[in-house]
């Protein structure tokens, strides 16, 4: 059973505090993505790695980074958080190629930014 | 970015019948199709994925993929209370490990 877990599941930080948010998978996964959800706007990818040490942004990377020392962590980094960061952070991680590349997700991290 | 287009709910529908859930996508690249559903709080579980053109039964769902039409489908047969969630398609290719999802179509199923 895959499991993909996260550090928390409700933070609560103060504007400009450096907030980590972190995910551990067990399958050995090559993939590892984050996303954030909020109402009206879906599931968006802030940062995905595919392998240890290596990073791509996704589609709404500004004011976070990332981190991959390990291939069953990924760490997602806000250096300095404010307001309009308070959402459902989303864990993911799956193989690589076509026919493995389901992706699992963790529990989540609801972030609130006071 | 890939754009991934849900017909808008809320979808209501009564116990025991069929709910019906639209996808389109614009990338005619894209391989892999899958299906999520989201229970309010919680994070997506996979239900379906597909990859090749027609039908993919699996127990109460039916997935149906029609990459010529860039059509992707959720049939939900004897639908129950306990399918009353929010259902997201989402869309990749081979080349490109990034899921695009839609913004989700939530289900009501009325007993």
């Amino acid at each position: 059973d895959v499991k993909v877990t996260q550090s928390s599941r409700y933070l609560v930080k103060r504007t400009g505090e450096k907030v980590f948010l972190e995910c551990v998978q067990d399958m050995d996964h090559e993939n590892m993505f984050w996303y954030r959800q909020d109402p009206g706007l879906g599931l968006r990818l802030i940062y995905f790695s595919y392998d240890v040490k290596m990073k791509e942004k996704g589609d709404i990377p500004e004011g976070y980074s990332v981190s991959r020392e390990k291939k069953e962590r990924f760490s997602l980094i806000l250096e300095s958080a404010s307001t309009n960061q308070t959402s459902m952070y989303l864990c993911a991680s799956s193989f690589a190629g076509q026919k493995y590349d389901t992706q699992y997700f963790g529990p989540g991290t609801r972030l609130t930014v006071l | 970015q890939k754009e991934v287009e849900q017909n808008s709910g809320p979808l209501s529908v009564p116990e025991g019948a069929i709910a019906s859930l639209n996808c389109t996508y614009s990338d005619r690249g894209s391989q892999s199709f899958f299906w999520y559903r989201q229970y309010s709080g919680k994070s997506p579980e996979l239900i379906m994925s597909i990859y090749s053109n027609g039908d993919k039964e699996d127990g109460r769902f039916t997935a149906q993929l029609n990459k010529a039409s860039q059509y992707v489908s959720l049939l939900i047969r004897d639908s129950q209370p306990s399918d009353s969630a929010t259902y997201l398609c989402a869309v990749t290719d081979s080349n490109d490990y990034k899921l695009s999802f839609g913004a989700g179509t939530t289900v009501t199923v009325r007993a």
